[in-house]
């Protein structure tokens, strides 16, 4: 089975544009979870869809925002890009069980805002 | 949101056993402990998952009290391979919305 696939790898991207990162899940997994990484905060939970729904919700603000379409890929957008938006993003993908968190993550996109 | 804490650094020796902790007060009632590894510029990866006492699978075991507010992660016979850095997950019971907390990860060293 083909892993979890995120694109673009790496972003370079100017503060005040937005961005929108796409994630594409292991075969028959539902549900798809974003996270934050940066040296400073570390791994932060941005949100997870299942079944195209928003089931759950870290504490970023609404500038993140994101969306899960009808075969599970599952695109992240962030606007107004802010300095401190540099980060690595990775997305996860798991069969979507309530409580179980055993996910399969992707390698990451590395946006840089300059 | 109660944080999840893990302490930030270990040392170890090729074939000893590790053991790492983490700390999760504010754990959701129903929610798993999960445990990944994460390699330099790579995605974290799946090591092992449980509830409560103890479970175990062909690369680590977790072991986890009757209050659910820790839980540690066992490493038998550690390789210089598994220097990683290491995290444990939890869903926090805040209000509203699930929140899925990441500890604060473990940097393991093995040394020959």
């Amino acid at each position: 089975k083909a892993g979890v696939t995120q694109t673009p790898r790496y972003l370079i991207k100017t503060r005040g544009q937005q961005v929108t990162l796409s994630c594409s899940p292991i075969s028959g997994h539902r549900s798809v979870s974003w996270y934050q990484q940066t040296p400073g905060q570390g791994l932060q939970f941005l949100f997870e869809y299942f079944s195209e729904t928003q089931r759950n919700k870290g504490n970023f603000p609404g500038r993140f925002s994101g969306r899960q379409f009808s075969n599970s890929r599952s695109e992240m957008n962030v606007s107004t890009l802010e300095l401190g938006d540099s980060a690595l993003y990775l997305c996860a993908s798991s069969l979507g069980g309530s409580y179980s968190y055993e996910q399969y993550f992707g390698p990451g996109t590395r946006l840089t805002v300059t | 949101l109660a944080k999840t804490t893990q302490p930030i650094s270990m040392d170890s020796y090729e074939g000893q056993e590790v053991n790492i902790t983490c700390s999760h007060n504010n754990i959701a009632t129903n929610d798993y402990i999960t445990w990944y590894q994460q390699f330099p510029s790579q995605g974290p990866r799946f090591i092992i998952q449980g509830y409560k006492t103890k479970v175990t699978n062909e690369v680590a075991s977790l072991f986890i009290p009757a209050d659910r507010k820790s839980s540690t992660l066992s490493l038998p016979r550690v390789s210089l391979s598994d220097t990683a850095v290491y995290y444990c997950l939890v869903g926090d019971k805040g209000a509203g919305f699930q929140k899925l907390v990441f500890g604060t990860g473990t940097r393991l060293l093995v040394s020959p």
